[in-house]
């Protein structure tokens, strides 16, 4: 079974600090997403990476930058924590660049404070 | 970008009766429309899937049917069970997923 792990289940951040979300994948899958869910609004997209130190912008990736060093891992980094920023992060992958499944992680509910 | 549409919000029904979720979506390029459930605290799960060059898919008591030309795709539950509540997503993909904004569905016994 592929396994979606996000490092922090919760997180509580300062305005202003820079925080890492980190997420690790374990079936050598390609592509990775990092999403942000918000009631009412659904899942949206902030950035995708297809291969290692390969990125590319989602449809909301104004205050967040990623990282992607390692084929199975993807971070999201908030350079300068805000308010509006406080949210519910999932990470996904899937196998190829052609549409297959993403699996998810648990998500990591971050409140910045 | 693509836009994805989901009705209705909330969904109430009784266990053993059928549930039907609605999408609609914009740009025609998109082929494939995937359907993922998100139980309390959990990550969204795939459930089903189809892809634009079939009409209907079916997996015991889920299926999707497409309609192209209207662009719109939906989701049927049959024999609903508590266990089937939960947080519903449909969503539309060219290259990347857009997601439409979810459906809460509540089975009563």
């Amino acid at each position: 079974d592929v396994k979606v792990t996000q490092s922090s289940r919760y997180l509580v951040k300062r305005t202003g600090e820079k925080v890492f979300l980190e997420c690790v994948q374990d079936m050598d899958h390609e592509n990775m997403f990092w999403y942000r869910q918000d009631p009412g609004l659904g899942l949206r997209l902030i950035y995708f990476s297809y291969d290692v130190k390969m990125k590319e912008k989602g449809d909301i990736p104004e205050g967040y930058s990623v990282s992607r060093e390692k084929k199975e891992r993807f971070s999201l980094i908030l350079e300068s924590a805000s308010t509006n920023q406080t949210s519910m992060y999932l990470c996904a992958s899937n196998p190829t660049r052609s549409n297959q499944p993403q699996h998810f992680g648990d998500g990591t509910r971050l409140s910045i404070l | 970008g693509e836009n994805v549409e989901q009705h209705p919000s909330t969904l109430s029904v009784q266990e053993g009766d059928s549930a039907v979720i609605k999408c609609t979506y914009s740009d025609s390029a998109s082929n494939y429309f995937p359907w993922y459930k998100q139980e309390l605290g959990k990550g969204p799960q795939l459930i089903i899937d189809i892809r634009s060059n079939v009409g209907e898919k079916k997996d015991q008591r889920i299926a999707v049917t497409l309609n192209k030309t209207a662009k719109h795709f939906s989701l049927h539950i049959t024999e609903t069970q508590p266990e089937d509540s939960a947080v519903y997503f449909c969503a539309a993909s060219h290259s990347t997923l857009t997601f439409g904004k979810g459906t809460m569905l509540l089975v009563s016994p």
